[in-house]
């Protein structure tokens, strides 16, 4: 079981440039989450889908923030245009959530350490 | 506002001494877990609890489930370096499928 890949690990950009982080969850899950992790805030959920679908964007700081997912294999959370504010790890979190509920166990990835400068 | 408060935030203890961690909030959860980080990487799940009083153990690590379902504790018996990191508990709600998490400590252990 190859686990939650995300990429890039680490990415370094400019301010004003567009970010693209990807994510490919468990094969078999059915919910996606992307968070944002920094010291001061803690692990903050941005959005998160089920079956595909958008459910939840509330966490999604401004209009700069968009997140995809196109298929059941792929999610992308997009910055444009990024801003140094916005460096932070971004987690990847793939469940299976099932009609029985409650436990909704998540299994994250390595993160991707963005750094706008 | 977080719904879940985790006390203490920071620990540095010695390495075989014993520490108790919290996790409150005044809402009720369908299971509570808590998850594990090391530096550089995502939080790794330890164990979840669903019954209101359930207590289970992994090693030298007890968590237990409020009677009431809306809190937590993680114990850690003669805790080593290999411990160290930030320790998370997220709670699950009914309806919902997103977890809250709580605020996090950070748990150093010395050799």
């Amino acid at each position: 079981d190859a686990g939650v890949i995300q990429s890039p690990r680490h990415e370094v950009t400019e301010m004003g440039q567009e970010v693209t982080l990807r994510c490919k969850p468990i094969s078999g899950h059915n919910s996606l989450f992307w968070y944002r992790q920094t010291m001061m805030r803690g692990l903050e959920l941005l959005i998160y889908f089920n079956n595909n679908v958008p459910i939840d964007d509330s966490g999604m700081p401004e209009d700069r923030f968009s997140a995809k997912m196109p298929n059941a294999s792929f999610s992308t959370l997009k910055i444009q245009p990024s801003e140094p504010r916005d460096s932070a790890v971004y987690f990847c979190a793939s469940s299976l959530i099932t009609l029985a509920g409650g436990r909704n166990e998540q299994f994250f990835g390595p993160g991707t350490r963005l750094t706008v400068l | 506002t977080q719904l879940l408060e985790q006390s203490p935030q920071f620990l540095s203890i010695q390495e075989g001494e014993n520490l108790t961690v919290y996790c409150n909030s005044s809402s009720v959860f369908s299971s509570l877990q808590w998850y594990r980080q090391e530096p550089g990487e995502g939080p790794v799940l330890l164990v979840t609890v669903v019954t209101g009083g359930e207590v289970k153990k992994l090693k030298r690590l007890t968590f237990q489930f409020g009677d009431a379902r809306k809190d937590s504790s993680l114990h850690i018996t003669a805790a080593q370096p290999g411990d160290t990191g930030l320790y998370l508990c997220a709670g699950a709600r009914t309806g919902a499928n997103n977890l809250f998490f709580g605020t996090g400590t950070r748990l150093t252990v010395i050799p």
